[in-house]
C-alpha cells in the first residue's frame, strides 16, 4: 500500500501569509496526486488534480507542484476563507489520503 | 447543478448490515465513475470503493474487501454501498463522490453510519 504523509499536521498563519503544505508518498506516484480543502461539517472540495492542475473555479492563489514522491500545496496569500483542513490524495494505485493539515489562525 | 444526496445511514449493531444510497442529479450519471469515501469522527478521509460508469470494474480498499459491495443503477441515477459484517471501526460519515478514483470533483453531504451495540 502507498502511504501518504503530510507535514505539518497543524499550521498557524495570518491573513496574507504564504502557506506551504508538503505531502510525501512512500513510493513514486508520478503526478497522480490531488489536493482537497475541507471545512468543519462539510464535504471536501477538490482544489488541485494531477499534482499541479487547478480545478475550475478555484482561486489562483492555490497552486500545486511536485512529482514522484514529494509534492507541495501553496497558498500564495492566505485569505479568511482558507482556514480549513487540507488533504492530499494519491491515485496512482487505488487511493490513499494523507492524514490532513489544519491551517489555523495565528 | 450537480447534486449528490446520500441516505441510508443509521445505528447498527456489530455484525449487522446496512445499504447506503446516493441519488445523483444535474449530470449524465451513466458517464461517470463513482466512489464512496468515509471519514471516522474527528479523523481523516479514507477511500472505500469505486465503480466505473458501466459497472464493469469495481475497486475496494483492503479494509472493506469481502464485506462491502458497490453497485449502481444508471436508469435510476443511483449509487449504492451494501455493507455487511459491520465493525465498530466502520463508524464514519460516508460520502459519495463523482469521478475516477482520483480527482473527485463533486461530493454529497454525507450520511453517518454508527456501529455500536
Amino acid at each position: 500500500d502507498i502511504q501518504m504523509t503530510q507535514s505539518p499536521s497543524t499550521l498557524s498563519a495570518s491573513v496574507g501569509d504564504r502557506v506551504t503544505i508538503t505531502c510525501r508518498a512512500s513510493q513514486s506516484i508520478s503526478s497522480w496526486l490531488a489536493w482537497y480543502q475541507q471545512k468543519p461539517g462539510k464535504a471536501p472540495k477538490l482544489l488541485i488534480y494531477k499534482a499541479s492542475s487547478l480545478e475550475s473555479g478555484v482561486p489562483s492563489r492555490f497552486s500545486g507542484s511536485g512529482s514522484g514522491t514529494e509534492f507541495t500545496l501553496t497558498i500564495s496569500s492566505l485569505q479568511p476563507d482558507d482556514f480549513a483542513t487540507y488533504y492530499c490524495q494519491q491515485y496512482n494505485t487505488y487511493s490513499t489520503f494523507g492524514q490532513g493539515t489544519k491551517v489555523a489562525m495565528k | 447543478e450537480v447534486q449528490l444526496v446520500e441516505s441510508g445511514g443509521g445505528l447498527v449493531k456489530p455484525g449487522g448490515s446496512l445499504r447506503l444510497s446516493c441519488a445523483a442529479s444535474g449530470f449524465t450519471f451513466s458517464s461517470y465513475s463513482m466512489n464512496w469515501v468515509r471519514q471516522a469522527p474527528g479523523k481523516g478521509l479514507e477511500w472505500v470503493s469505486s465503480i466505473t460508469s458501466s459497472s464493469r470494474y469495481t475497486y475496494y480498499a483492503d479494509s472493506v474487501k469481502g464485506r462491502f459491495t458497490i453497485s449502481r443503477d444508471n436508469a435510476k441515477n443511483s449509487l449504492y454501498l451494501q455493507m455487511n459484517s459491520l465493525r465498530a471501526e466502520d463508524t464514519a460519515v460516508y460520502y459519495c463522490a463523482r469521478g475516477p478514483i482520483g480527482e473527485l470533483d463533486y461530493w454529497g453531504q454525507g450520511t453517518l453510519v454508527t456501529v455500536s451495540s
